[in-house]
């Protein structure tokens, strides 16, 4: 699977938008950009996918560039709740996220 | 529909000791999968089961073992404990398994159960 740089912490306001990034250079064709997030003492919970569209749904929206070397990810009002680690994961569709490969992923702490 | 749950939520034994943690998947799913969460090595894949079958095994020595009932219950074993093996256990549970819906399966977490070992 392809590896993925991500900051190791950001700072975000609450009620604005926080926009983490990730880096994956050596994304291959068939690999997918998956973001999941872990709450502390919680198990990781499934954000967004995608290819190479951008995507939306009810909590976050995903951008991935034109080249697919990188995206990110968009919390547009963020919450004290959503204060985590957000994981940027990149992998063929067929893993099902068995063997999904988590990194140390960006600690997101939303202020109020 | 109730989410993924584990038993116990914390533990503490002693180096030498087993365990076993017990997890019980989102109704509807047959896939099992349980992974180890330390601060040193991150998030790391133990073993995947789906009908009562280990399918995928991640790289832990033999003192790790599983097994799924036929109502897709699953329990993870650990022997002859170490100190090393204190960690948050976490179970995930999917539909199908990997390579078999032609879709994105999403993994559904349970909260854990956190191991202290003395």
């Amino acid at each position: 699977d392809a590896k993925t740089t991500q900051p190791p912490s950001m700072d975000c306001a609450e009620g604005r938008a926080a926009n983490l990034p990730c880096n994956h250079s050596t994304i291959s064709g068939n690999e997918y950009v998956y973001w999941y997030r872990q709450i502390h003492s919680q198990g990781p919970q499934y954000i967004i996918h995608g290819l190479k569209n951008n995507e939306t749904n009810e909590m976050a929206s995903l951008i991935i560039t034109e080249d697919r070397k990188s995206s990110t990810l968009i919390l547009p009002h963020a919450t004290l709740r959503d204060t985590a680690v957000y994981y940027c994961i990149v992998s063929p569709p067929e893993t099902s996220g068995s063997r999904l490969t988590f990194g140390e992923g960006t600690q997101l702490t939303v202020n109020p | 529909k109730a989410g993924v749950t584990q038993t116990p939520r914390y533990l503490i034994k002693t180096r030498g000791q087993q365990v076993t943690l017990s997890c019980s998947p989102i109704s509807g799913h047959r896939s099992v999968s349980w992974y180890q969460q330390t601060p040193g090595q991150g998030l790391q894949f133990l073993f995947e089961y789906f009908s009562e079958t280990q399918r995928n095994k991640g790289n832990f020595p033999g003192r790790f073992s599983g097994r799924q009932f036929s109502n897709s219950r699953s329990e993870m074993n650990v022997s002859t404990l170490e100190l090393g093996d204190s960690a948050l256990y976490l179970c995930a549970s999917s539909p199908y398994l990997r390579g078999t819906s032609g879709s994105h399966n999403e993994q559904f977490f349970g909260p854990g159960t956190r191991l202290t070992v003395l």
